[in-house]
């Protein structure tokens, strides 16, 4: 079945730092690939998003490249900000078969912290 | 526009229990999904509503968990006879049609703690 692994958490940077969060996926068809992001206190919203292969999703300064022969997709940022502290979840959603309803397989989280 | 909306935003039940848990999506999104997330963990899918149909179903634990979409825009996930195993913050999202392409939105989620 399909699955997405995030790098180990959490991780804590200080203002202006380069991010980067690993992501890589499993995926029996040909998945679409999204960064979400929960700030605190608020519901998930989605950050980014590649759906074919050698895609760049970018927002808010955040960049991810879809790598099918690595299946990665690894979140980068070159200069954080302390409103960017928040869990990160890297999710897919597969299309077997030539059929998608937008199904979301997530990765576990990893929690940013940035410091001032 | 008003967002995905999820009531009620706690709900502390005794094992053994039933409870309700309420989504209100996007007025016009066909698409609805439930997920469950536990504690330190991403979300996991439980069912999805294209319409009023429950489409797949596959997500749901055990027999235990059922969803309704009757009209095809609110939806309830019911829980009989709670678990303490089911503690976990429920999330719904809507999306406009279903598939890869249209992004869904979530709401705030319902916190189910069960004593």
């Amino acid at each position: 079945g399909d699955s997405v692994t995030q790098m180990e958490g959490p991780v804590t940077l200080s203002e202006e730092a380069c991010l980067t969060i690993n992501c890589t996926y499993t995926a029996t068809g040909y998945p679409s690939l999204f960064w979400y992001v929960q700030y605190p206190g608020e519901g998930l919203q989605l950050l980014l998003k590649a759906t074919k292969a050698d895609d760049k999703g970018s927002n808010k300064g955040f960049e991810a490249t879809y790598r099918k022969e690595t299946t990665s997709f690894h979140l980068e940022k070159g200069s954080v900000q302390v409103s960017d502290s928040a869990v990160y979840f890297c999710a897919l959603s597969d299309r077997a078969g030539g059929t998608s309803y937008g199904k979301l397989t997530f990765g576990q989280g990893t929690i940013l912290t940035v410091h001032p | 526009g008003a967002g995905v909306s999820q009531t009620p935003s706690n709900k502390v039940t005794e094992k053994g229990k039933y409870v309700e848990l309420r989504c209100d999506p996007i007025s016009g999104h066909t698409a609805l999904y439930w997920y469950r997330q536990s504690l330190g963990q991403g979300p996991e899918f439980l069912i999805y509503f294209q319409g009023t149909g429950a489409a797949d179903d596959s997500g749901l634990p055990n027999d235990r968990f059922f969803a309704v979409r009757p009209e095809g825009s609110v939806s309830t996930l019911k829980i009989q006879r709670t678990e303490r195993g089911d503690s976990a913050v429920y999330l719904c999202a809507s999306s406009e049609w279903p598939g890869q392409g249209y992004e869904q939105y979530f709401g705030p989620g319902t916190r189910l703690t069960v004593t």
